[in-house]
């Protein structure tokens, strides 16, 4: 079993959809949960970061971690033509950047 | 801030030949990461500096491979003898100490 699974897609929703992206892992030393976004011919940047359990909000995003199930997702509210990206889900069981491990993304196309 | 700044963003180039991608990091960040994406195996980290010096090359594919930093402002990622199957996305990205990745837009190889 792979350490980080996630969809590839693509997944397309309409505009003003909430959208649901999901990672499973099977490390259960990771504490360090991220979402990272990457536009076309872009690299990735960081949206969102938990550590352990529970939810985090930032405007229309939410990150959701249950280490219960090794489930990890990613809210969308109000979806954008913009919000058009590939989301990595990335975790790690340390603090250190030097030991995140990447699910290699899933491709979200916003349908205006 | 520009950024990580990386260099060339396109590179095509034949079997055998030697092939140096170049980054610039981000004033005062002191950690440096390179990585390769491809569709097949995600975002992989390939080798991790700290202060100037390499701290885990362990995701280097083989000797063919060579990174060196020689000063805070600049890293070089060599392949030597470049091969069809190096063909991939390779991203540069700079950490200050508190933490948090920047990623460059990367360099696109193409090994033909």
């Amino acid at each position: 079993q792979k350490e980080v699974e996630q969809d590839p897609g693509p997944l397309s929703v309409p505009e003003g959809a909430i959208v649901s992206l999901n990672c499973t892992y099977s490390n259960s030393a990771f504490q360090y949960f991220m979402w990272y976004r990457q536009y076309s011919r872009k690299g990735p940047e960081l949206l969102m970061y938990t550590y352990s359990s529970g939810n985090k909000e930032d405007g229309r995003f939410t990150a959701q971690v249950d280490k219960s199930s090794k489930y990890i997702s990613l809210f969308i509210r109000d979806s954008q033509p913009s919000d058009s990206a590939t989301y990595l889900c990335a975790m790690s069981a340390m603090n250190r950047d030097d030991k995140i491990i990447f699910g290699k993304g899933t491709r979200l196309h916003i349908l205006p | 801030d520009a950024g990580v700044i990386q260099s060339p963003r396109h590179e095509v180039t034949e079997m055998g030949q030697e092939v140096t991608l170049r980054c610039k990091p981000i004033s005062g960040h002191n950690s440096l990461f390179w990585y390769r994406q491809t569709m097949m195996r995600g975002l992989e980290l390939l080798i991790y500096f700290n202060n100037n010096v390499p701290i885990d090359d362990s995701g280097m594919p083989e000797d063919r491979f060579s990174a060196k930093m020689p000063n805070a402002s600049f890293s070089t990622l060599k392949i030597q003898p470049s091969e069809p199957r190096d063909s991939a996305v390779y991203f540069c990205a700079s950490s200050p100490e508190t933490g948090g990745q920047y990623f460059g837009a990367g360099t696109r190889l193409s090994v033909l």
